[in-house]
């Protein structure tokens, strides 16, 4: 069955930069998208980005273009988030997610167990 | 402010029927972009309860179910539960982003 799994929670410094990993297993890693939301404490769901692994298209929400790069490396079947210039606004957890196709669209019918990222002085 | 808008809260009683509302503009929802439903137990990952609307994953009961009315998309659960108790978000594309409604939490009294 799918599975992603998340690299464990990380403690930064404002204006850092953090890296979050998640492996695939599975399923065919190169025929799907990922996308990465996040979660502030008590509050809802927010999308960040998403990379076709098909042609490694990205797009970014506007809200962290310039400060976030999701890649990916086929031959490990990870997703890889990296979000630079930390505030303490970005204490979150962090989720990759597998798409159900290829298309910006799908839903996203697999996620990872999440990855808790506290910003913190 | 969501793209999306969903009522803050909802409740109802074991067996009772309750829908979230998910409405949306003519950027979205009113394009006929696709609408997709997660629920969010407790300390857990969020989990896809509907797709393209209507549609549900293998695994998830007929109890919860999905529909569309102009710039709307809705989720009803019926034969209401007690773990239905949890946190539903929808989701939809928005001028070449996705977008999530501010979530909805539903009580089970």
């Amino acid at each position: 069955q799918v599975q992603l799994v998340q690299s464990g929670a990380e403690v930064k410094k404002p204006g850092a930069s953090v890296n979050v990993s998640c492996k695939a297993s599975g399923y065919t890693f190169s025929n799907y998208a990922m996308h990465w939301v996040r979660q502030a404490p008590g509050q809802g769901l927010e999308w960040m980005g998403w990379i076709s692994v098909v042609n490694g298209d990205t797009k970014y929400s506007q809200k962290f273009q310039g400060r976030v790069i999701i890649t990916t490396d086929t031959s490990a079947s990870t997703a890889y988030l990296e979000l630079s210039r930390l505030t303490f606004e970005d204490t979150a957890v962090y989720y990759c997610t597998k798409s159900f196709g290829t298309i910006l669209g799908a839903a996203s019918g697999s996620w990872g167990q999440g990855t808790l990222v506290t910003i913190s002085s | 402010q969501s793209v999306l808008t969903q009522p803050p809260s909802v409740s109802g009683a074991p067996g009772q029927r309750v829908t979230i509302s998910c409405t949306g503009t003519s950027s979205n929802i009113g394009t006929g972009y696709d609408v997709h439903w997660y629920q969010q137990l407790p300390g857990t990952a969020p989990k896809l309860l509907i797709y393209g609307y209507t549609n549900r994953p293998s695994g998830v009961p007929a109890r919860f179910s999905g529909s569309k009315s102009g710039t709307t998309a809705s989720l009803a659960i019926s034969g209401l539960q007690a773990d239905d108790e949890a946190d539903y978000y929808c989701q939809s594309y928005d001028r070449s982003l996705v977008v999530f409604g501010g979530g909805t939490k539903l009580t089970v009294l």
